[in-house]
């Protein structure tokens, strides 16, 4: 069974900083990731879609990485704005088909 | 092209009543995904649906709870005799059909937030 971990749960951060949210999963059979970004009391928002045999992808100031065997994804985001807050959210997509979600790390960018 | 479409965007019952919430999904899919999160919870996975057919409801309660995708119209989850810990937020995800349906985008509705009385 799927389970994802992130870490930290929650970040503040000035404005301008360069951050680095972490993200685990324990089962490596899968065929892509997606990271969302979550507004309080909204639906989510893709943000990145990495497929399995990708190392990195890159979107504006995002930029995920991957790294399939160790069950590992990271989210960089640079020159951090107020407008980044929102809690974020990576999902492994495994062989069942369906998005299994880890809790989140809570965002917030002071300005 | 509009985007996946929840409705209603929030829906009261009392105890003992149904919740039917509806996820149109985006032209030209046919994988739907329903979540349930809970205050301060992260996604919880209920069932994946294909056009006509159930493909995976490993997370949905055995009781109570049915999903349904059919030909023509929009995805149903029903819940029968709602109970306060049903109230949630439901969301709904789509993505393109066949097999690459696995390989690119889900795309999330706005969710529909169900309150029981």
């Amino acid at each position: 069974k799927q389970e994802v971990t992130q870490i930290p749960a929650a970040l503040s951060v000035p404005e301008g900083e360069n951050l680095v949210l972490n993200c685990s999963f324990t089962d490596s059979a899968i065929y892509n990731l997606q990271w969302f970004r979550q507004d309080p009391g909204k639906g989510l928002t893709s943000l990145l879609l990495i497929q399995s045999s990708q190392r990195e992808q890159t979107s504006g100031r995002l930029n995920a990485s991957l790294d399939k065997s160790s069950g590992r994804s990271t989210l960089y985001i640079a020159a951090s704005q107020p407008g980044d807050s929102a809690t974020y959210l990576c999902a492994p997509r495994g062989s069942q088909g369906n998005l299994i979600f880890g809790k989140g790390t809570k965002l917030s960018v002071k300005p | 092209n509009a985007g996946v479409m929840q409705n209603p965007r929030h829906l009261v019952r009392r105890r003992g009543q149904e919740a039917r919430l509806r996820c149109s999904p985006m032209k030209g899919h046919s994988h739907v995904y329903w979540y349930r999160q809970l205050p301060e919870e992260g996604l919880k996975f209920m069932v994946y649906l294909q056009k006509e057919n159930i493909i995976d409801e490993s997370g949905m309660p055995k009781e109570r709870f049915s999903a349904e995708f059919p030909k023509e119209g929009p995805s149903i989850l029903r819940i029968q005799q709602v109970v306060r810990g049903d109230s949630a937020a439901y969301f709904c995800a789509s993505s393109p059909q066949g097999l690459r349906g696995m390989n690119t985008e889900a795309f999330f509705g706005q969710g529909t937030r169900l309150t029981v009385v």
